[in-house]
């Protein structure tokens, strides 16, 4: 079985561009959370999508958003880089049953922003 | 008080050693605990889950969970070098659909 697949691996932008990231969760998997992930901050809550509908959001600026597909694909984008956007940002899916599913994580996207 | 925190390390065992690794959490209204490892430059990888008071055992790995005292801990029986890595506790209340990750233990096994 597939895991969660996360595109590109990696990422070179330049201040006041954006980016799109892209993520395949699990077959089945109806759940995609995203994550940035930085040494400082460690990892912290983007935003949460389940059947299209966005059902949380992190205290993220809103140049952060997402969105995601019927197929559950997601993606997120985020405009007008600033060099402190540089992280790995991840994905995680979920097969909702139960109270709390278990979220696994794709290989990441590393974007830098110089 | 951080919402979940854990104590950075590192924390050095030799091998053959149970680790120890602690997290606690701020609230009450926390109901499931996750334990993540993270070798360096790779992405998290989900070792348990844990939602009732008590230990749930998985082979090496045993959590445990103590909602009284807002603590959450996760015990390596026979410690491997290839345990050595960053173990990062998450919280997620319910119904919030976020997990709340902890800055991780770097847990380092020595021969």
């Amino acid at each position: 079985k597939a895991g969660v697949t996360q595109t590109p691996r990696y990422l070179i932008k330049t201040r006041g561009q954006q980016v799109t990231l892209s993520c395949s969760p699990i077959s089945g998997h109806r759940s995609v959370s995203w994550y940035q992930q930085t040494p400082g901050q460690g990892l912290q809550f983007l935003f949460e999508y389940f059947s299209e509908t966005q059902r949380n959001k992190g205290n993220f600026p809103g140049r952060f958003s997402g969105r995601q597909f019927s197929n559950s694909r997601s993606e997120m984008n985020v405009s007008t880089l600033e060099l402190g956007d540089s992280a790995l940002y991840l994905c995680a899916s979920s097969l909702v049953v139960g109270k709390a599913p278990e979220a696994f994580f794709g290989q990441g996207t590393r974007l830098t922003v110089v | 008080q951080k919402e979940v925190e854990q104590n950075s390390g590192p924390l050095s065992v030799p091998e053959g050693a149970i680790a120890s690794l602690n997290c606690t959490y701020s609230d009450r209204v926390s109901q499931s605990f996750f334990w993540y490892r993270q070798y360096s430059g790779k992405s998290p990888e989900l070792i348990m889950s844990i939602y009732s008071n008590g230990d749930k055992e998985d082979g090496r790995f045993t959590a445990q969970l103590n909602k009284a005292s807002q603590y959450v801990s996760l015990l390596i029986r026979d410690s491997q070098p290839s345990d050595s890595a960053t173990y990062l506790c998450a919280r997620e209340r319910a119904g919030s659909y976020q997990l709340t990750f902890g800055k991780g233990t770097k847990l380092s096994v020595i021969p």
